[in-house]
């Protein structure tokens, strides 16, 4: 595996379920990113880890629960999500968090949740 | 207001023409980062350039060729002889150096489709 991976690639679940998405970076990075895309809006910046240790909380419902165990692997822990979560949930990483814009972030595919 | 503007939402060209996606950005900060992103129908990012503030020469990479004008503060990406594999949504990024971190703020992304 190279690169930045995501499972699942599709999610569907009910408004009561439970679910975790997994992100696996293989690039021997120190900080990755949760990101949530709806159409027509911008990426919008959920949760940054940077050596496990969470540096960004953007304001996100606690029904999202994220958790980096170590630098290569991101976990988003979903539970009583509204169909208004329903969007493309892309992962990310970065050689680091703390070199102020200088690294470029490389993204997974992404998990299509759907929230019914 | 938003930092990164992608005014075409949608753009549709015939295969071998040339296409400019624009990109406009607001910022006060005198360093800082622009990028450029492929979104191909699977859903993944594909990072394509990165370019730094004080670096204001234009770059050719193969058909892509990317324009940088600090004085209107637009990094616009043109393609030349578009071929259907380049459909896609591109997205066009800005990073603050100034920042404590590695934000990104990307713009609502250009959907480009090549018609054969």
């Amino acid at each position: 595996e190279t690169g930045v991976t995501q499972t699942p690639r599709h999610l569907v679940m009910g408004m009561t379920n439970k679910k975790s998405l997994k992100c696996e970076q293989h690039l021997g990075h120190n900080a990755m990113y949760w990101y949530k895309q709806s159409a027509k809006k911008p990426l919008e910046l959920m949760f940054v880890y940077s050596l496990e240790e969470r540096v960004e909380n953007n304001s996100v419902p606690s029904r999202f629960s994220p958790e980096c165990p170590n630098s290569s692997h991101l976990f988003l822990h979903l539970h009583t999500l509204q169909p208004e979560d329903s969007a493309l949930y892309l992962c990310a990483s970065s050689q680091g968090w703390l070199a102020g814009g200088t690294d470029t972030q490389y993204f997974g595919p992404g998990t299509r949740l759907t929230v019914l | 207001a938003q930092k990164v503007t992608q005014a075409q939402t949608e753009i549709s060209v015939v295969e071998k023409e040339d296409v400019t996606l624009d990109c406009v950005y607001e910022t006060r900060d005198t360093t800082y980062y622009l990028f450029w992103y492929k979104q191909p129908p699977s859903g993944e990012l594909v990072f394509l350039i990165r370019r730094n503030s004080f670096d204001e020469q234009n770059e050719i990479s193969g058909r892509y060729s990317w324009n940088f004008q600090k004085s209107t503060s637009s990094f616009n990406f043109t393609i030349t002889a578009s071929q259907v594999v380049d459909s896609a949504v591109y997205f066009c990024a800005l990073s603050e150096l100034p920042n404590t971190g590695n934000q990104f703020y990307f713009g609502t992304g250009t959907s480009l489709t090549v018609i054969p």
